[in-house]
């Protein structure tokens, strides 16, 4: 079965540059959630999106921005990238209007190093 | 204050061996509880998935057990497999936020050796 595709699988970058992480749901979610890994730490939630509209607001800093597009997938933007930044940031998708459990399926994630 | 905890924090077991693993949450109100487990570095799988009205839900060797009265909930491992060591998550789902924003635990980390 299809599973949540994201992309990339690594990225490094240097502090004040910009990145850009891709989240292709799984076919037929209408919903994607973005969460913010750090090491040792449990995934923060950031943001969602339903039908392409934002949904609910996370802990997201104003540097970063995310939408979804027109075939559902999802792109987190980040700008002025800090050290801080560095971590695992997982998509996550989910059919909200049948799923009795709304069950969220994870991604692989996308490692950032900001060096 | 984290509104889900779990213990113990890691935990190191023989292969074949059981174990279980604990879950206490004040998320309230509550829609359903999960049981992820996660590889390092790799994005959290789900295992198990429960409402308030399920009591014990199963997947293959892993048990999971519900009590929404005193908010707990435990993660059985059974035949322990060296390709169980991997953190295991709590994760609880609010009701009536509509999006579904989980409350995760901090994990256990379960390292299974021969």
């Amino acid at each position: 079965a299809a599973g949540v595709i994201q992309s990339p699988r690594h990225l490094i970058k240097e502090k004040r540059e910009t990145a850009t992480l891709k989240c292709y749901p799984i076919p037929r979610h209408d919903t994607v959630y973005w969460y913010q890994q750090g090491p040792g730490q449990d995934p923060q939630f950031l943001i969602s999106f339903y039908e392409k509209m934002q949904s609910d607001k996370g802990s997201i800093p104003d540097r970063f921005s995310a939408q979804q597009f027109s075939d559902y997938h999802s792109e987190l933007n980040m700008s002025s990238l800090e050290l801080g930044d560095s971590a695992l940031y997982f998509c996550a998708s989910s059919l909200s209007r049948t799923s009795q459990y709304n069950e969220q399926f994870f991604g692989p994630g996308t490692r950032l190093t900001v060096l | 204050k984290n509104q889900v905890e779990q213990s113990p924090q890691s935990l190191i077991i023989l292969e074949g061996k059981n174990c279980t693993l604990q879950c206490n949450y004040t998320v309230s109100p509550f829609s359903n509880l999960r049981w992820y487990k996660q590889d390092t570095g790799r994005g959290p799988v789900s295992l198990t998935i429960m409402t308030f009205s399920e009591n014990t839900k199963s997947n293959g060797r892993y048990t999971a057990t519900l009590d929404a009265d005193t908010k707990q909930s435990s993660l059985h491992i059974t035949a322990s497999q060296l390709s169980d060591s991997a953190s295991y998550i709590c994760v609880v789902s609010p009701r009536l936020q509509a999006w579904g924003k989980l409350q995760f635990g901090a994990g256990t980390q379960v390292v299974v050796t021969p």
